[in-house]
């Protein structure tokens, strides 16, 4: 079945340590997005990649990077992870149609940082 | 900018009730709305969406959502609820740009026997 993937599902970093999730999908999609889901909280958009165009919203802090190699794969570096970044980190993949993108969602992958 | 508001952030039901899930939303322009249900430690699953058309929207497991213009609305109902049903579940409107979805802040559903 055509999916979004991600990996770990469950990340542990220390204070400081980079960290990088990955995620991938089968869908052959042309927007992939990565959302940061605190607890207990709505997901909220860092950035999203249209094809290879990179768009990052405002008020998504630098230490938060992505990448994308390919259509297929996209993913998040996080460069100092501070203990408020600790989240469920939630990637998702849309086809642009008629004007509106429909959003599957991956599984997430929870990060712990100690 | 293009917002929802979820009315109640807990909604405690027995199996087998009736449920309605409140949310309005706020917009100058037409709007795509749609609604998610995730259950613990997973991703987002679509319920359903209304994009046009006909204002009542059917999805999956029995749910499903009208949208009323004139009250800014999109209440997501189901007709008799299971224990499986337990899942947070959140509202979300497509933004200007057609990319980002903005979520309300989502309802948790509790089903109990």
């Amino acid at each position: 079945d055509a999916m979004v993937i991600q990996n770990p599902r469950y990340q542990v970093t220390q204070f400081g340590k980079p960290v990088t999730l990955s995620c991938s999908q089968t869908l052959n999609h042309n927007v992939m997005y990565w959302y940061q889901q605190k607890s207990s909280q709505a997901p909220k958009l860092l950035f999203h990649y249209y094809d290879k165009d990179f768009n990052n919203e405002a008020d998504t802090p630098d230490n938060f990077q992505s990448r994308r190699p390919n259509t297929s794969f996209c993913f998040l570096d996080i460069r100092s992870p501070g203990l408020g970044d600790a989240a469920m980190y939630l990637c998702a993949t849309s086809r642009e149609e008629r004007g509106y993108n429909e959003q599957f969602f991956g599984p997430g992958t929870r990060l712990t940082v100690l | 900018a293009q917002s929802v508001t979820q009315l109640d952030s807990q909604v405690p039901v027995f199996e087998e009730a009736p449920v309605e899930l409140r949310c309005n939303y706020s917009s100058s322009v037409s709007v795509y709305l749609f609604w998610y249900v995730q259950y613990p430690n997973q991703g987002l699953q679509l319920l359903l969406k209304y994009l046009s058309g006909s204002t009542l929207v059917k999805g999956i497991n029995g749910f499903e959502a009208e949208f009323n213009k004139s009250q800014t609305s999109f209440h997501l109902r189901k007709p008799s609820v299971h224990i499986s049903d337990t899942a947070e579940y959140f509202c979300a409107v497509s933004d200007d740009s057609g990319y980002a979805l903005n979520f309300g802040k989502g309802t948790s559903l509790l089903v109990t026997p």
